[in-house]
């Protein structure tokens, strides 16, 4: 059974710092892996997808990386800004006969930006 | 391209009642999920619809809960005889390409 677990549980940093968050799962045979950010009340916004044959994806500040031999991601921050603040949520969907296609997710990493 | 749309974005029942929850894709998009995500807990898979069929439903409770994609029209998560233990946010996303797309969710109450 497929387990994702996302460290630190929770993150407070000063801004303008750089900051890794990290995503591990059980199982290597993932089909991608999609980060997320989900603020107080609302729905989730897709940051980046990594698809399974790829070891990175880049937009602006964010960075995710995917080693799925090890069964890892992290989701850097470069620079960090208090509207960074919110929940980062890593989720995977599973490969062959169990690729419906649903995703599964992390606990989450609640991270706040200080000014 | 309006996102995905749930509505209504606030449900408020009495135990015992029936909640229906609204989801419409994105434009293009037939492939349809929920997700439930219960107080101080992570979001869990519920089911997965395209047009007119449930491709997987194996995170649904058995009892009470049910979900339909009609061909014209939104998704409909439906939950009968409601306790409270049902209370949660509940997402509906969509996509077309494997990326998926989530709406604002709903969030249920019952008193």
């Amino acid at each position: 059974k497929q387990e994702v677990t996302q460290i630190p549980a929770a993150l407070s940093v000063p801004e303008g710092e750089n900051l890794v968050l990290n995503c591990s799962f059980t199982d290597s045979a993932i089909y991608n892996l999609q980060w997320f950010r989900q603020d107080p009340g609302k729905g989730l916004t897709s940051l980046l997808l990594i698809q399974s044959s790829q070891r990175e994806q880049t937009s602006g500040r964010l960075n995710a990386s995917l080693d799925k031999s090890s069964g890892r991601s992290t989701l850097y921050i470069a620079a960090s800004q208090p509207g960074d603040s919110a929940t980062y949520l890593c989720a995977v969907r599973l490969q062959g006969s169990s690729n419906t296609g649903k995703l599964i997710f992390g606990q989450g990493t609640t991270l706040q930006v200080k000014p | 391209n309006a996102g995905v749309m749930q509505n209504p974005r606030h449900l408020v029942r009495r135990r015992g009642q029936e909640a229906r929850l609204r989801c419409s894709p994105m434009k293009g998009h037939s492939h349809v999920y929920w997700y439930r995500q219960l107080p101080e807990e992570g979001l869990k898979f519920m089911v997965y619809l395209q047009k007119e069929n449930i491709i997987d439903e194996s995170g649904m409770p058995k009892e009470r809960f049910s979900a339909e994609f009609p061909k014209e029209g939104p998704s409909i998560l439906r939950i009968q005889q409601v306790v409270r233990g049902d209370s949660a946010a509940y997402f509906c996303a969509s996509s077309r390409t494997p990326e998926q797309f989530f709406g604002p969710g709903t969030r249920l109450t019952v008193l």
